[in-house]
């Protein structure tokens, strides 16, 4: 079936640091990709997305390569800071009817000063 | 503009007690409406999603169901809570299915 999974957190930076946050899926066909974050005591809001092989998304910063060959989306900021700090879910569309976006568990960063 | 809102922000329940949790979305028609429950060290969890009036499609089977009464109004129930129905729920909307979801901003249930 179709899945997401993402590195376990929490992941605990300075400011100005770099930033991966590794995900990989599998699915069948050609899924869409999609990187939601969750802001403390908010719901979740779409950060960046890739429909197809090689697309790049980005969004404040944020950047994520679909890599077929890989399977993988992997979440990157060149310079955090503390306002990144989140809950970041990767999330996975099999563009097939009567299916539904997936989420990874989600991964927790937390970035000081 | 659209906008999605859910209530109550948080809810305390008894277990065996029932449960009704609303959603609704303005601002825009025919909406796709999704529920999410996020509960601790198990990620965000797809609960139900509907496509229309009356159209309910269910991902996991629980203890948990959903009605959509109307284009812009989603309900999660249940007639029993368990302690395991805890969690955190988010309802969602989109314009194409499974493209950009709008979260609300969720419903902390505590079941004791």
């Amino acid at each position: 079936g179709n899945s997401v999974t993402q590195m376990e957190g929490p992941v605990t930076l300075s400011e100005e640091a770099f930033l991966t946050i590794n995900c990989t899926y599998t699915a069948t066909g050609y899924p869409s990709l999609f990187w939601y974050v969750q802001y403390p005591g908010e719901g979740l809001q779409l950060l960046l997305k890739a429909t197809k092989a090689d697309d790049k998304g980005s969004n404040k910063g944020f950047e994520a390569t679909y890599r077929k060959e890989t399977t993988s989306f992997h979440l990157e900021k060149g310079s955090v800071q503390v306002s990144d700090s989140a809950v970041y879910f990767c999330a996975l569309s099999a563009n097939q009817a009567g299916t539904a976006l997936i989420f990874g568990k989600g991964t927790t960063l937390s970035v000081s000063s | 503009s659209q906008t999605i809102h859910q209530w109550p922000a948080t809810l305390v329940q008894p277990v065996g007690s029932p449960l009704s949790l609303e959603c609704t979305v303005e601002g825009t028609s025919n909406p796709n409406l999704y529920w999410y429950r996020q509960a601790a060290g198990r990620g965000l969890q797809l609960l139900f999603y509907s496509v229309g009036i009356g159209q309910i499609s269910s991902e996991v089977p629980q203890n948990l169901s959903a009605s959509r009464p109307q284009d812009r109004q989603f309900i999660l129930s249940s007639k029993k809570l368990l302690l395991s129905d805890s969690g955190f729920y988010l309802c969602a909307w989109s314009v194409l299915l499974n493209e950009k979801l709008f979260f609300g901003s969720g419903t902390q249930l505590s079941v004791l």
